[in-house]
């Protein structure tokens, strides 16, 4: 049973435009979540993370949302440049918990020049 | 400087031998983590340790073992039990847990492909 859901498996925008990557959950234990990016044969890199005491949280071009209520948050990425090309994975956790965080099986982002 | 490194980046293996992935950091974090990513799936959680001498089966332990002896090392063993060992395998490690949220760190991954 997935816990963390990212149901776009891809998704193409074009150069400046926004991009916006959406992640479901269904455990209402996690507290926090995270946006991780990942190169093809690269570990991935932290981008952002949300504690859930907060619905949202800025950093540069990265902007994640997260609407309690229905378990589901969001990254936007604005503008978007062809360098942002990446599989982005989703993550929750549970604050002071097991320290196990639960992926999302990932969304492949293009973007286009 | 600081980081995680994983050795070899490559890695074949004749079926029914043990292999062992290694995975080192210097970050002095407390927290080890090995994951396994196949095509088009997520991070799947295979063993971590949240400190020296002790650890935890993940997800999908089964055909896989560690050993955590000392705080920087966290070596990885697929052994011929495994049935689908041919994936990426991704090391993390995270600050000491429980305290509040802290990120993991990855490091590059070893492709391991079975023969």
């Amino acid at each position: 049973d997935q816990q963390v859901k990212q149901n776009s498996p891809s998704l193409s925008v074009q150069e400046g435009r926004i991009s916006i990557l959406n992640c479901d959950y269904t455990n209402s234990m996690f507290d926090y979540f995270l946006w991780y990016k990942k190169y093809p044969a690269e570990g991935p890199t932290f981008l952002i993370s949300i504690s859930s005491i907060k619905d949202k949280n800025e950093d540069g071009r990265f902007t994640v949302f997260l609407n309690k209520s229905a378990k589901h948050l969001s990254l936007h990425i604005v503008p978007s440049q062809p360098g942002d090309s990446a599989v982005y994975f989703c993550a929750a956790g549970t604050q002071g918990g097991s320290e196990k965080l639960v992926f999302g099986k990932g969304t492949k982002l293009t973007v286009n020049p | 400087d600081g980081g995680i490194t994983q050795s070899p980046k490559y890695l074949f293996r004749k079926e029914g031998q043990n292999v062992t992935l290694s995975c080192e950091q210097n970050l002095n974090h407390d927290a080890m983590y090995w994951y396994r990513q196949d095509p088009g799936q997520g991070l799947r959680l295979i063993y971590y340790s949240q400190i020296v001498n002790d650890f935890q089966k993940g997800d999908i332990a089964e055909g896989y073992s560690v050993s955590r002896e000392k705080k920087e090392s966290f070596p990885l063993t697929v052994t011929s039990a495994q049935k689908n060992p041919t994936a990426f395998y991704l090391c993390a490690s995270s600050i000491f847990p429980g305290r509040s949220y802290n990120e993991q760190f990855f490091g590059p991954g070893t492709r391991l492909t079975v023969l």
